[in-house]
């Protein structure tokens, strides 16, 4: 059975700081690993990351994907109030479809 | 503006009532998803279909139902079978390949 593990559950900072969020995986026939970000409701798309060692960025965010020890990271540096959701791990199999991890809570604090 | 349209918003279900949720793109998509989301939990894949009038359980289908007529159309009934219906539910669509999914808003469904 494929299985997504991210940590830590929930995390509370203050604007400004670091963070480093966790997202191990074990699945057979992995094609890509995704990350999402959830505000109120839908999902929306971060990034995708298919090879390892390779760094994707997007402005503060960033991401990396490690194939041989299964597992990723995204880091957001000088965090905002508006960084505050629900980030979700998600990995496809096969068939474009995704088993998800159960998120971590980010509150990032004034 | 192309998208994925859900709705209703919010629905309440009776007891031993079925309910359908609507799932409309116009994005061209082939595959479509819905999925379950509880309380501070991650994502679990309810049914999918990759091409119109085909589509397949996932990880937890027991109690609901899909259809797929149209490429645009993927809508879900919670059926009186589903004792634990309380939930968000997700719509999500993709092309074929190596493209991310992409979401609607959701319908956060609740019992009376």
């Amino acid at each position: 059975e494929d299985k997504v593990v991210q940590s830590p559950l929930s995390l509370v900072v203050h604007e400004g700081d670091t963070v480093t969020l966790n997202c191990s995986y074990e699945v057979t026939n992995f094609r890509s690993l995704l990350w999402y970000k959830q505000e109120k409701k839908a999902p929306t798309f971060l990034f995708m990351l298919t090879s390892s060692g390779i760094e994707k960025k997007s402005g503060r965010l960033s991401s990396i994907l490690d194939k041989k020890e299964l597992f990723s990271i995204l880091n957001i540096t000088a965090t905002q109030t508006g960084d505050s959701a629900i980030y979700l791990c998600a990995v496809e199999a096969q068939g474009n479809m995704l088993t998800f991890g159960g998120g971590t809570r980010l509150m990032v604090k004034p | 503006d192309g998208g994925i349209t859900q709705s209703p918003k919010y629905l309440f279900r009776k007891e031993g009532q079925n309910v359908t949720l609507s799932c409309e793109q116009n994005l061209n998509h082939d595959a479509m998803y819905w999925y379950r989301q509880d309380p501070g939990q991650g994502l679990r894949l309810i049914y999918y279909s990759q091409i119109v009038n085909d589509f397949q359980k996932g990880d937890i289908a027991e109690g609901y139902s899909v259809s797929r007529e149209k490429k645009e159309s993927f809508p879900l009934t919670v059926t009186s079978a589903q004792k634990n219906p309380t939930a968000f539910y997700l719509c999500a669509s993709t092309v074929r390949g190596d493209q991310p999914q992409h979401f609607g808003d959701g319908t956060r469904l609740s019992i009376l």
